[in-house]
């Protein structure tokens, strides 16, 4: 079976800091991995994805991500982070021919100004 | 270009009721997942449907279950409701053939009483 783990549960930065979200995943087979961020009162949105090939791989709004497969790691990461990156982000797995997601618990973000 | 829409938005009901939720997939999609999102948890897979039949099943019980309609539309409907059903219920629709990324919905807040 697969599981994700987010080891941070509520993080807090200031604005301009640094963001690195960790994600790691057991699962024994090849995987595909997700970023989604939940905005307050928003639905989930796909921050990025990672299939194959370059295992860095950039999404939306300056995220990006480094797949480390002998790490089972997935982690988020941002430069800079502003107020508006306030949300709960979701790591998501699944394995190729498998149709469910599995999430994550999530890590709140809080930038604070 | 319409997304994910379900209904409604939110919803309270006594234990031992039932209830029925909806979810309109995005347009060109037919391929429909639903989960369950408790207070402070990852989204959990429920089911998903894929021309109009289950096609793989999370560890929920009987009491839930699920249709799909020709135009790709789905319900869910869970029976018997305890007071730990009570949580957001995310549609998440994606095309049947090939792709792994999956649109989520708004979701219904189900609050049991």
């Amino acid at each position: 079976a697969q599981s994700v783990s987010q080891h941070n549960h509520h993080v807090i930065l200031s604005e301009a800091a640094s963001l690195e979200l960790g994600c790691n995943y057991s699962y024994g087979g090849t995987v595909n991995l997700f970023w989604y961020v939940q905005y307050p009162g928003q639905h989930l949105q796909l921050l990025l994805k990672y299939f194959s090939g370059d295992p860095l791989v950039k999404g939306i709004k300056g995220f990006e991500a480094e797949f480390i497969k002998s790490k089972f790691s997935f982690n988020l990461r941002k430069p800079s982070v502003q107020w508006s990156d306030t949300a709960e982000y979701f790591c998501a797995v699944n394995a190729p021919g498998r149709r469910a997601l599995t999430f994550g618990s999530g890590t709140r973000l809080q930038v604070q100004p | 270009d319409a997304g994910v829409t379900q209904s409604p938005t939110h919803l309270i009901k006594t234990r031992g009721q039932q209830v029925t939720l909806r979810c309109s997939p995005k347009s060109g999609h037919d391929t429909v997942s639903w989960y369950q999102q408790a207070l402070g948890q990852g989204p959990q897979f429920i089911f998903q449907y894929y021309e109009e039949e289950e096609r793989q099943r999370g560890n929920f019980p009987d009491r839930f279950s699920g249709h799909q309609f020709p135009n790709y539309s789905s319900e869910l409907n869970v029976n018997a409701l305890l007071l730990g059903d009570s949580a957001l219920y995310l549609c998440a629709s994606r095309e049947g053939s090939g792709s792994y990324e999956q649109y989520f919905g708004p979701g219904t807040r189900l609050t049991v009483t």
